[in-house]
């Protein structure tokens, strides 16, 4: 089965640094651009930007460059999604998402985190 | 970026009757070789991810009812439920992948059922 498995909730204060994970399976991971998506409570989806696990590039919308960081680990099937230091306006839903066709849509993603600072 | 335009932002539907909902982007979405729009329509039910429902302007996704349909060219698409039931209800988006990697949504319809 295809999928990305996210933790279901992270909480934190301000100030502290965050890393969380999307841990993909059942699909070769390193092909295919892996995007993340934060959703703030009661708000629309806003598209952050992605990664290639592949080589690792990672691309970003300008309203999150510089305020986060998006990486993959190809030995472990993994992308993260990483902050140095939260504030309180970080607080939302961040889900993971994948395509497992070039150019393709993208069609499967994680459950999310809930990030709560 | 380039800006999604959704309307209306909320309806509600009796079931069984037809529902459409409109997108519009701030510039056309057809790619360098005039090949494919890359314009896609996702369903967020109440505490899921998206799901996706339409590909590439009018493609449905791999077990999407035929109930869904899509269409539109350049600037202007259109999301139509022929009948609409109960489990349809949620927040359409549509969303634009054109642009790489600035990706952007529309501000989301919220289907409610009457």
């Amino acid at each position: 089965e295809v999928q990305l498995v996210q933790p279901g909730a992270e909480v934190k204060k301000p100030g502290e640094s965050l890393k969380i994970s999307c841990k993909g399976s059942g699909y070769r991971f390193t092909k295919f651009w892996v995007a993340w998506v934060r959703q703030m409570p009661g708000k629309g989806l806003e598209w952050m930007g992605l990664v290639f696990p592949g080589d690792s590039d990672s691309r970003y919308s300008p309203s999150f460059r510089g305020q986060v960081t998006i990486s993959a680990d190809k030995s472990t099937n993994t992308a993260y999604l990483q902050w140095r230091s939260l504030r309180a306006s970080d607080t939302a839903i961040y889900f993971c998402a994948t395509r497992n066709r070039t150019a393709g849509p993208f069609e499967i993603w994680g459950q999310g985190t809930m990030v709560t600072v | 970026d380039i800006v999604m335009t959704q309307s209306p932002l909320s309806l509600s539907v009796t079931p069984g009757e037809p529902a459409s909902i409109s997108c519009r982007s701030s510039r056309s979405l057809l790619d360098r070789d005039g090949a494919n729009i890359y314009l896609d329509w996702y369903l967020q039910k109440p505490g899921q991810p998206p799901q996706l429902l339409i590909y590439t302007v009018s493609y449905r996704a791999s077990g999407v009812p035929d109930r869904f349909s899509a269409s539109g060219s350049g600037t202007d698409f259109t999301l139509k439920i022929s009948r609409v039931e109960a489990d349809d209800v949620g927040i359409y988006y549509c969303m634009q992948r054109l642009d790489f990697p600035s990706y952007t949504f529309g501000q989301g319809t919220k289907l409610e059922i009457k």
